[in-house]
């Protein structure tokens, strides 16, 4: 079975800094894709961004970037230029690419403080 | 598209009582998934629907616990009797799989329910 592991539960960064966020996976499939959430207080939990296994590069929204090591099946959020807003806490996810099951499988959440 | 709509947004009721959560989920999307968030537990996923037909629902506590989905708009999760243990926050997600080739499938949220039992 397919497991995420995120290994900080707290983070904290200054205001303008940046941050980067651990997840690790395991999996035997080569098919997949991986998500990172973000919950804010209000606990609406908003896509930050998504990765294909399939893709090499890296994907980025804006701020958000991540690093995705298949091999080490690592899969590390980066948050540039941290913004007061950014405070929440984060969730690694895992979805199977095979039989169309649909389910994510998630970490435990990493929460991040940020200082002004 | 308004998203995924859950209700009630609170809900504080008795031990013994009979809880009902509902939820819209986005149209056109073909699964539907109930989560509970508990901060002893985190994000636990307790069942999900394709096509409005259950397809997994391991996660689900015990008996006390049920899910319907009577048709693609509509979905409930009851709690028939309620304990002080189900108090969590429950989260219903939608996602649409259909139309084949590679779709990352990632999962809607709505604002979810928090249920305290006293």
């Amino acid at each position: 079975a397919q497991t995420v592991t995120q290994s900080q539960p707290e983070m904290s960064v200054q205001e303008a800094e940046t941050v980067t966020l651990s997840c690790t996976y395991d999996t035997s499939e080569s098919d997949y894709y991986l998500f990172w959430y973000k919950q804010p207080p209000s606990r609406q939990m908003i896509l930050v961004i998504r990765q294909e296994a399939y893709k090499q590069q890296n994907a980025t929204e804006n701020r958000f970037s991540v690093n995705f090591q298949k091999a080490a099946k690592s899969f590390s959020l980066k948050i540039s230029d941290s913004q007061l807003g950014d405070a929440a806490m984060y969730f690694c996810a895992y979805r199977s690419g095979s039989g169309n099951t649909g389910k994510l499988i998630f970490g435990q959440g990493t929460t991040l403080q940020v200082k002004p | 598209d308004a998203g995924v709509i859950q209700s009630p947004r609170h809900e504080v009721t008795e031990m013994g009582q009979e809880v009902t959560l509902r939820c819209k989920p986005i149209s056109g999307h073909d699964y539907l998934f109930w989560y509970r968030q508990t901060m002893m537990r985190g994000l636990e996923l307790l069942i999900y629907f394709n096509n409005n037909v259950p397809i997994d629902d391991s996660g689900m506590p015990e008996d006390r616990f049920s899910a319907k989905m009577p048709n693609a708009s509509f979905s409930t999760l009851k709690i028939q009797p309620s304990e002080p243990r189900d108090s969590a926050v429950y989260f219903c997600a939608s996602s649409r799989l259909a139309g084949g080739g590679h779709i990352t499938g990632e999962l809607f949220f709505g604002e979810g329910s928090r249920l305290t039992v006293l």
